[in-house]
């Protein structure tokens, strides 16, 4: 098992550039969420996924889509990209447990936005 | 708004001493998790305490939770310099557990 899978692992873009990060997990987990790490901030969510066709927004979502059409990937697209969005990215995935559903993440992608 | 808080922000402990770090969070919880980020690599879990638990063991580390108080703690004993990394609570929600909410962390340096 690969776990949950993220590409790329660096990227610099110029403001106003497009580009979709790549999450995929080999776990069958129906839970699916994009994170987003600033500096003193801890990590917060940008978007999840509960199964394939279901999204929801999460606590900073502007400036982000997703879609769902699989369990195993969720992409996180930025259509417009902004300085604000330099951060490091972590995609997540887990299932339901009875207790409590612990979090696989990935090795995140590290956005720069110049 | 983020749910957890921990404190202190950083630590710095010589090999062998034991390590604690403490969480605060707002609302009702189903269970509380710790997770340990090493620098530059994703998040691993270390621990989930739920809410109906109040002391939780694993090897070196031991998590508490006082759900009347909303706060956790994490011990880390007999530390090592592999130890070394930035520790984050996460909440999971009573109603939607797979949404966590995460603190800012503590960064725990351990000297040789």
């Amino acid at each position: 098992n690969a776990g949950v899978t993220q590409t790329p692992k660096f990227q610099v873009l110029k403001t106003g550039q497009s580009m979709t990060l790549q999450c995929a997990q080999d776990m069958n987990h129906e839970y699916m969420s994009w994170y987003r790490q600033d500096p003193g901030m801890g990590l917060r969510l940008i978007h999840y996924s509960v199964g394939a066709g279901i999204t929801d927004q999460g606590e900073v979502p502007n400036g982000y889509n997703v879609s769902r059409s699989t369990t195993e990937d969720f992409p996180l697209r930025l259509l417009s990209a902004a300085p604000s969005q330099t951060s490091v990215y972590f995609c997540a995935s887990s299932n339901d447990r009875q207790g409590g559903t612990e979090a696989f993440f990935g090795q995140g992608t590290r956005l720069t936005v110049v | 708004s983020q749910q957890g808080e921990e404190d202190p922000q950083a630590l710095s402990i010589q090999e062998g001493e034991n390590a604690t770090m403490n969480c605060s969070y707002k609302t009702s919880i189903n269970n509380l998790q710790w997770y340990r980020q090493n620098s530059g690599r994703g998040l691993v879990h270390l621990i989930l305490i739920r809410s109906n638990e109040r002391e939780k063991h694993s090897g070196r580390l031991r998590v508490t939770l006082d759900t009347s108080k909303k706060s956790s703690s994490l011990l880390i004993t007999a530390s090592r310099a592999a130890d070394t990394a930035s520790y984050f609570c996460a909440t999971g929600l009573r109603s939607n557990d797979y949404k966590l909410s995460f603190g800012a962390g503590t960064t725990v340096t351990v000297r040789a």
